[in-house]
């Protein structure tokens, strides 16, 4: 069974700070990890796919980095509008090509 | 940029009472899901659908819960007895190199 665990639960910043957060997964085979962004009472918002260990991906302030027991959402300067959870699934080679999500980390960064 | 949409954005019904909740997923995409999100709990995958058939669901999808595709854009999954534990948002996605979520139903059950 495909599992997802993200750490910290909760991350409150100052503005400008910059820190990491961290996803740790069990799959059988990895076909992708996503992060999303998601603000309270909203659909997740697609931030990034990584499909295998090494790979990196940058949006704005954000870099995804993935290894084969882990993925990190480094966050860089931060400012109070990136403040919302982020979520990490995995998706499997095997059985269900739905995804599994993690329980997410509530950042907050405040001015 | 395309997007995936849902309706209505809440929904409020007694318990015992069916409720249809729609979705427009992006129209090039071939897999529709739904996934479920209980109050401060983690997002959970209730069902696929692939060529329009069901491909995999998940142990919370029981006889409840049916899904269809009555036309060539609009996704429904209908909850044919709600129950208060269905009380949740309700995620349509749909997936084409990512997988993009709607921005959910609101169901409440009282």
């Amino acid at each position: 069974e495909d599992q997802v665990t993200q750490s910290p639960e909760a991350l409150r910043l100052q503005e400008g700070e910059s820190s990491s957060l961290n996803c740790s997964y069990t799959v059988s085979g990895l076909r992708g990890l996503f992060w999303y962004r998601q603000d309270p009472g909203k659909g997740p918002e697609f931030l990034f796919t990584l499909y295998s260990a090494g790979e990196e991906k940058e949006k704005e302030r954000l870099k995804a980095t993935l290894t084969k027991k882990e993925s990190f959402l480094h966050i860089t300067a931060p400012k109070p509008e990136d403040s919302a959870t982020y979520l990490c699934a995995v998706q499997g080679t095997t059985g269900r090509r739905a995804l599994t999500f993690g329980s997410g980390t509530r950042l907050q960064v405040q001015p | 940029e395309p997007e995936v949409t849902q309706t209505p954005s809440h929904q409020v019904t007694q318990m015992g009472q069916e409720v249809i909740l729609r979705c427009v997923p992006i129209s090039n995409h071939l897999y529709f899901y739904w996934y479920r999100q209980i109050l401060g709990q983690k997002v959970e995958f209730l069902v696929s659908f692939y060529n329009n058939e069901i491909s995999e669901k998940s142990e919370i999808f029981d006889d409840q819960f049916s899904v269809e595709r009555p036309d060539g854009s609009n996704f429904t999954l209908k909850i044919r007895s709600t129950k208060l534990e269905d009380s949740a948002m309700y995620f349509c996605a749909s997936s084409g190199l990512a997988k993009y979520f709607g921005p959910g139903t609101r169901l409440t059950v009282l």
